[in-house]
């Protein structure tokens, strides 16, 4: 089946420093990758669409700017998040959309943690 | 715009009883509807994807059904374990290219040995 990736799983960082998550599709090339956030006890939100080769569209509400989205290829979509502070902690969730299989199922990353201190 | 709601938010029953979760959307006019389960800190695993045009899918113990026109989707799991225990979150694309998900609230089951 097919399978997300994502590095690393639970990430700790000072308040003002960047952090990066990667996200690799293992087994399928993704042209599309999404980035969502969770907070504790909550559902999913969808914060940006990654997409090979061109630009990541953003959610309404999340910066662009503090979210930097990059989809180097066709396995590989990152987030990194600059100048971290305590209330970007969450956990953070990235998803690939398969090209094959049945009806554009989207298949998820086990998820990073972060702390912000 | 779509609106997804999973009722109740939580579930305990013991083992061996069947489940029946529930999953209502406002708009009929769907694509598709996914069923994942999550594990406490964990990521999302598929369980199941009906198609619009499809009634129910059903893999091992879990049967997936879906009534668009009602709108409500319902996941059953047969004869239930203490290993089912997770979140169970139910999902519909946005759009035809299935890129955005909107995603319920979740319900929270707790299958007691």
């Amino acid at each position: 089946g097919a399978v997300v990736s994502q590095h690393p799983s639970r990430v700790i960082c000072k308040s003002g420093t960047s952090v990066k998550i990667e996200c690799r599709s293992l087994d399928f090339q993704a042209t599309t990758m999404f980035w969502y956030r969770q907070f504790p006890k909550q559902s999913l939100m969808l914060m940006a669409t990654s997409n090979e080769g061109s630009k990541a569209t953003y959610e309404q509400g999340v910066e662009k700017d503090k979210f930097l989205i990059n989809h180097a290829s066709l396995t590989l979509s990152t987030l990194t998040v600059t100048s971290a502070h305590p209330e970007d902690s969450s956990f953070y969730i990235c998803s690939a959309k398969s090209p094959v299989g049945f009806g554009y199922e989207q298949y998820f990353g086990p998820g990073t943690r972060l702390t912000v201190t | 715009k779509q609106e997804v709601t999973q009722i109740p938010a939580a579930l305990s029953v013991p083992e061996g009883e069947n489940l029946v979760l529930n999953c209502s959307f406002t708009d009929s006019a769907i694509y598709n509807l996914q069923w994942f389960r999550q594990d406490p800190g964990k990521g999302l695993t598929s369980l199941l994807l009906i198609q619009s045009s499809q009634r129910e899918q059903t893999s091992g113990r879990l049967n997936a059904s879906l009534d668009k026109s009602s709108g409500r989707s319902t996941l059953y799991i047969a004869a239930s374990q203490p290993g089912d225990s997770a979140t169970y979150l139910c999902a519909l694309p946005v759009t035809a290219a299935g890129n955005k998900l909107t995603f319920g609230g979740g319900t929270r089951v707790l299958v007691k040995p």
